[in-house]
């Protein structure tokens, strides 16, 4: 079955430490993208990219950073340079230039820092 | 400006009423879409229904339905004969233009639905 993976699903972190979280699909998307989940703030999104080697910051990129070397790989790292990371993390992916297609979602990371 | 806004940030409704989730939207954008998702306590991002801006009926999905007032800007969700399994989180998001890779969504803050037996 197609899908999005994430992993691990839930991560505990050390103040000045880096982490990675993995994302993996295999539906064929061109698009993915990154979100964090806090508690009455809703998802906001953090990075996303349309195409493989190229992505764009979202609207709380300062801290984190990505790569996408492959179509079916978005990771994303959470530097010691976010201050506050503990959040759920949440990947998705969208073909590209559907109007009406939504976002198929991974079952997303929780993030702690101890 | 908040470009989704959703008012209720929790609701109790008992087995079997239907229920109306609220959200307003702002963009000056002619095409757009608007979405609706449902997040259990697990965690997942379910996609529940779709409506464009350019429809010119209210999308329906099963027990779902959304009620598109474009003039008023406003894209309630409503589930009717509502169960104990559509406790959960609600979002309302949505995309701005049509144009190749302008695919990112905005979410609202959500409205968290209680069903009570």
């Amino acid at each position: 079955d197609g899908g999005i993976t994430q992993s691990p699903k839930y991560l505990f972190r050390k103040e000045g430490q880096n982490v990675t979280l993995s994302c993996e699909q295999n539906l064929n998307h061109d698009a993915m993208y990154w979100y964090r989940q806090d508690p009455g703030q809703g998802l906001r999104l953090i990075y996303y990219s349309q195409i493989v080697n190229d992505f764009q910051k979202g609207d709380i990129a300062e801290g984190y950073s990505v790569s996408r070397e492959k179509k079916e790989s978005f990771p994303l790292t959470v530097t010691s340079a976010q201050k506050n990371p503990t959040a759920f993390y949440l990947c998705a992916s969208s073909p590209r230039g559907a109007l009406g297609y939504g976002y198929t979602f991974g079952s997303g990371t929780r993030l702690t820092v101890v | 400006a908040q470009k989704i806004t959703q008012t209720q940030p929790g609701m109790f409704v008992q087995e079997k009423e239907a229920v109306t989730l609220d959200c307003t939207y702002d963009t000056s954008d002619p095409s757009y879409g608007l979405f609706w998702y449902k997040q259990p306590s697990s965690g997942e991002m379910i996609f529940l229904i779709y409506q464009g801006s350019y429809d010119q009926q209210n999308a329906t999905e099963g027990r779902y339905s959304l009620n598109f007032q474009k003039a008023r800007k406003s894209a309630n969700l409503v589930i009717s004969a509502s169960q104990l399994g559509d406790s959960a989180m609600y979002f309302c998001a949505m995309r701005e233009g049509q144009s190749f890779g302008n695919e990112k969504l905005t979410f609202g803050t959500g409205t968290r639905l209680t069903i009570i037996p």
